[in-house]
């Protein structure tokens, strides 16, 4: 069975840092890519990162560009969200999901970030 | 940047309703586009992918249609369980997605 559990997360003030993690298990980690997408309280839904199966190619919505930095870690089949200065705007739910021809077939549980001062 | 918009927002309807909701694109997308269903407090799920593919183990009263920039969904006789808001995805070129049509009675 697949699993993306997700980990971190929190409360930090405007212009602060959080690192949100991402375990896989019940796949070949390396042979997918992944994304982070998040969802603010009532809101919909918001592509922000994309990693590709290596680690070599990542984008970035223009929201996050230059902020936030995605990475991954293959022996450790583990997903990063590195959230640099972040603002109010911020606040949302963020998921790790998993592609599969090029639509998202796995989502992880989601982990709630309040930027709030 | 491809934008989708999707509509209606909401839509009031009761069980055995035949409903349709609209997703455009600003650009083609030829069939890259998706569809999903999110409950509150749930991950969203995919329903249909290439526009029309049902995935696996998603009930057939849900299709889906659609090339270039205009998509819909359509359920054919709504059930309790899929009250719920619904979300298109345009894959084509990055991803986007619409704003969510709420189904609710």
């Amino acid at each position: 069975e697949v699993q993306l559990v997700q980990s971190g997360g929190g409360s930090v003030h405007p212009g602060g840092s959080l690192r949100l993690s991402c375990a896989a298990s019940g796949f070949t980690f390396s042979n997918y890519e992944l994304n982070w997408v998040r969802q603010a309280p009532g809101k919909g839904l918001e592509w922000i990162s994309y990693i590709s199966g290596g680690g070599e190619t990542m984008y970035y919505a223009d929201s996050v560009k230059g902020r936030f930095t995605i990475s991954r870690d293959n022996a450790k089949n583990s997903l990063y969200l590195q959230m640099n200065n972040l603002r109010a705007e911020d606040t949302a739910v963020y998921s790790c999901v998993r592609v599969y021809s090029n639509y998202f077939d796995n989502w992880g549980q989601g982990t709630l970030v309040i930027v709030s001062s | 940047d491809i934008q989708m918009t999707q509509s209606p927002s909401t839509l009031s309807a009761s069980v055995g309703d035949r409903v349709t909701i609209t997703c455009r694109a600003s650009q083609s997308i030829s069939t890259s586009l998706a569809w999903y269903q999110q409950k509150p407090g749930k991950a969203p799920k995919v329903l249909i992918y290439k526009a029309s593919s049902l995935e696996s183990g998603v009930p057939s009263r849900f299709s889906g249609s659609g090339s270039g920039t205009e998509f819909t969904l359509t359920i054919s006789s709504l059930q309790p369980d899929d009250f719920a808001t619904y979300y298109c995805q345009q894959y084509g070129s990055l991803w986007t997605f619409g704003q969510g049509t709420k189904v609710d009675i």
